[in-house]
């Protein structure tokens, strides 16, 4: 599958990121995988923020869980991140993937960054 | 909560050399939940080892994973240009499903 990230590349200190990750090549809705989301802080590592399953199951990362919801649209294909009450520690790149033995398939990511 | 570290931080090899990548968990995990990735400069990572020793799709047979327990390995022989990138590895977690990354060993060319 293909997938594409969307959304604002700015935000501002305590606002809510909101990006959307569009696939295509496959539907969202038939189980194979676990659609998720990952970040990579600038010069940093890898860090999965989280995932949805198909029926709307969220699993998120502790460390984000208290700011974090991620949806998904079946009818478009499409699945949603939102972090609100963001920092400037959230500038980084992210990405959406899908997991099933391994995060497979990747966006090319998209760097949001936070700033007044 | 899982740690994976992985060693070295950074390696200088030459083309045509072999590479050997290490990645430690904090316990014991399963074989069937380990992966490694590629990340080139400017680049989304790329999945090149599922299962700890399984090639996803595409991936040429100078890359190869082992491991067990909590000491996996990822070797790439004979060395590309192309090869010179960071990796990643990466544990999955059944219940509730969850995923870490190490922090990466970054492969240079010397």
């Amino acid at each position: 599958v293909q997938l594409q990230e969307s959304g604002p590349a700015l935000v501002k200190p305590s606002q809510t990121l909101s990006l959307t990750c569009s696939v295509s090549g496959g539907s969202i809705g038939t189980g194979a995988y676990y659609w998720s989301w990952i970040r990579q802080l600038p010069g940093k590592g890898l860090e999965w923020i989280g995932f949805i399953y198909y029926v709307g199951s969220t699993y998120y990362n502790p460390s984000l869980q208290s700011r974090l919801i991620i949806s998904i649209d079946t009818s478009k294909n499409q699945f949603s991140l939102r972090l609100n009450s963001v920092t400037a520690a959230d500038t980084a790149m992210y990405y959406c993937a899908s997991y099933d033995k391994g995060f497979e398939d990747w966006g090319q990511g998209t760097l949001v960054t936070v700033s007044s | 909560e899982i740690v994976l570290t992985q060693s070295p931080g950074t390696v200088s090899l030459s083309p045509g050399e072999r590479a050997t990548l290490s990645c430690r968990a904090s316990q014991s995990i399963s074989s069937s939940y380990l992966a490694w990735y590629q990340q080139r400069p400017g680049q989304a990572p790329r999945l090149l080892i599922y299962g700890s020793s399984n090639r996803a799709p595409g991936i040429p047979d100078r890359f190869s994973g082992s491991g067990s327990g909590t000491d996996f390995s990822l070797t790439i022989t004979r060395l590309e240009p192309e090869d010179f990138a960071v990796y990643y590895c990466q544990q999955y977690r059944t219940s509730p499903p969850g995923a870490t990354f190490g922090q990466g060993t970054k492969l240079e060319i010397k």
